[in-house]
């Protein structure tokens, strides 16, 4: 299963809201993880079960979509949003925990 | 919480192996896989392959069959990369996924905090 990641970069001002996609190509129901990479850091996982967030994460970051198609949507952009986001697929048959290329977000 | 401990940085020449570590640190790996996950310099993440150590299961992504060798016990992991070339030069990270089954795990909620390996004659 190939994850699909749109677009490579973003560029958004702070305090605005930045939408990032992510595509399937079979469907994984909702198995699908969002992690965010700041530069010279382990991943960190954001948002498991296409909407589930993670521990500590605030609640202007949410999940979507389910199937083939599933949405990150980050609002009231903050400068430590800065980062490469990745969204990754699992428990699909047969096993495998693809990433996507990942979307560099950017903050103006 | 459980911390995922890596071993340090390593530096090899071409054609040799190298083992990386990574360890429980506060608890156990009991009802979780361990997942290694590569990222070449300025690259994107790449899946490499893991183990669920209670069941003793492994899989391995179609490029590193052959490749890598991945095990462990009730607290440590391992990752062997065999022959290794320039190509292989990458931050190296382990990461933790709650266990499914004994095939599948779900998303990685802890990760290590990366071994580099550097190849180079």
């Amino acid at each position: 299963i190939v994850m699909t990641q749109s677009p490579a970069t973003l560029s958004v001002f702070l305090g605005d809201r930045a939408t990032l996609s992510c595509r399937a190509s079979q469907n994984i129901n909702s198995n699908l993880a969002w992690y965010q990479q700041r530069p010279g850091q382990p991943p960190r996982l954001l948002i498991y079960d296409a909407s589930t967030r993670a521990t500590g994460v605030p609640a202007r970051v949410s999940g979507s979509g389910s199937g083939t198609e599933f949405t990150l949507t980050i609002s009231s952009l903050q400068s430590e949003d800065s980062a490469v986001y990745y969204c990754q697929q699992y428990n699909v048959f047969p096993p495998g925990y693809y990433f996507g290329q990942g979307t560099k977000l950017e903050i103006k | 919480q459980v911390q995922l401990e890596q071993s340090g940085a390593e530096v090899k020449i071409p054609g040799s192996s190298v083992k990386v570590s990574c360890k429980a640190v506060g608890g156990t790996f009991n009802n979780y896989a361990i997942r290694w996950v590569r990222q070449a310099p300025g690259q994107g993440l790449e899946w490499m392959g893991g183990v669920i150590p209670e069941y003793g299961t492994t899989n391995y992504a179609p490029d590193f069959h052959g490749k890598v060798t991945i095990t462990a016990d009730t607290a440590t992991a391992y990752l062997e990369l065999r022959r290794v070339r320039p190509e292989d030069t990458a931050m190296y990270y382990c990461a933790r996924a709650p266990v499914i089954d004994m095939y599948n795990s779900g998303p990685f909620d802890v990760w290590g905090q990366g071994t580099m390996v550097t190849v180079s004659s």
